[in-house]
């Protein structure tokens, strides 16, 4: 089965520490994006990937970082300087980066900073 | 950048009437108005998308119209049945990079 894998599907942490979300896709696809969604809100791109090794911010990236080593594989790590780090964090990826390519997401992590 | 805005933000209808989603965008130069579905705790799925060199496209129950002048489209479900419950994104991207701009998103509500 093809698709994006996200885990784990809820995460607990305390807040100071950092976490690290994991992403994983077997589609083969270049372009992979980190989404945050709060409740009644749209989805707020983070990070993007255009190719491996190869990464920019999004419109949200302060106290995020990512990492891009593996064409597969696009771990998100939510750092203590997120100010409001509790959300449902949504992992997507398309064929190519050009403008019209279906964004394909994964289950999604629900993060929870006590 | 480019802002979208979505309306209405809940929609309760019958089962077997039709719902109507409209979404508003600001940059003239996008060209690709993707539609999701994301039922609860779930990531979202495409259902229908659109291209601005077409006006309207149809899939079964689902169409999507595009009135690039007015820089608004819509999303019309008809005949609605009760796992049509969700809410729905529609976005909106540019020709240089395939970067979303989401709505706020539709609680869609079908009672049977």
């Amino acid at each position: 089965d093809g698709g994006i894998t996200q885990s784990p599907k809820y995460l607990f942490r305390k807040e100071g520490q950092n976490v690290t979300l994991s992403c994983e896709q077997n589609l083969n696809h270049d372009a992979m994006y980190w989404y945050r969604q709060d409740p009644g809100q749209g989805l707020r791109l983070i990070y993007y990937s255009q190719i491996v090794n190869d990464f920019q911010k999004g419109d949200i990236a302060e106290g995020y970082s990512v990492s891009r080593e593996k064409k597969e594989s696009f771990p998100l790590t939510v750092t203590s300087a997120q100010k409001n780090p509790t959300a449902f964090y949504l992992c997507a990826s398309s064929i190519g980066w050009e403008s019209g390519n279906e964004q394909y997401f994964g289950p999604g992590t629900r993060l929870t900073v006590t | 950048g480019e802002n979208v805005e979505q309306h209405p933000s809940t929609l309760s209808v019958q089962e077997g009437d039709s719902a109507v989603i409209k979404c508003t965008y600001s940059d003239s130069a996008s060209n690709y108005f993707p539609w999701y579905k994301q039922e609860l705790g779930k990531g979202p799925q495409l259902i229908i998308d659109i291209r601005s060199n077409v006006g309207e496209k149809k899939d079964q129950r689902i169409a999507v119209t595009l009135n690039k002048t007015a820089k608004h489209f819509s999303l019309h479900i008809t005949e609605t049945q009760p796992e049509d419950s969700a809410v729905y994104f529609c976005a909106a991207s540019k020709e240089t990079f395939n970067k979303f701009y989401f709505g706020s998103g539709t609680k869609l509500n079908v009672k049977p």
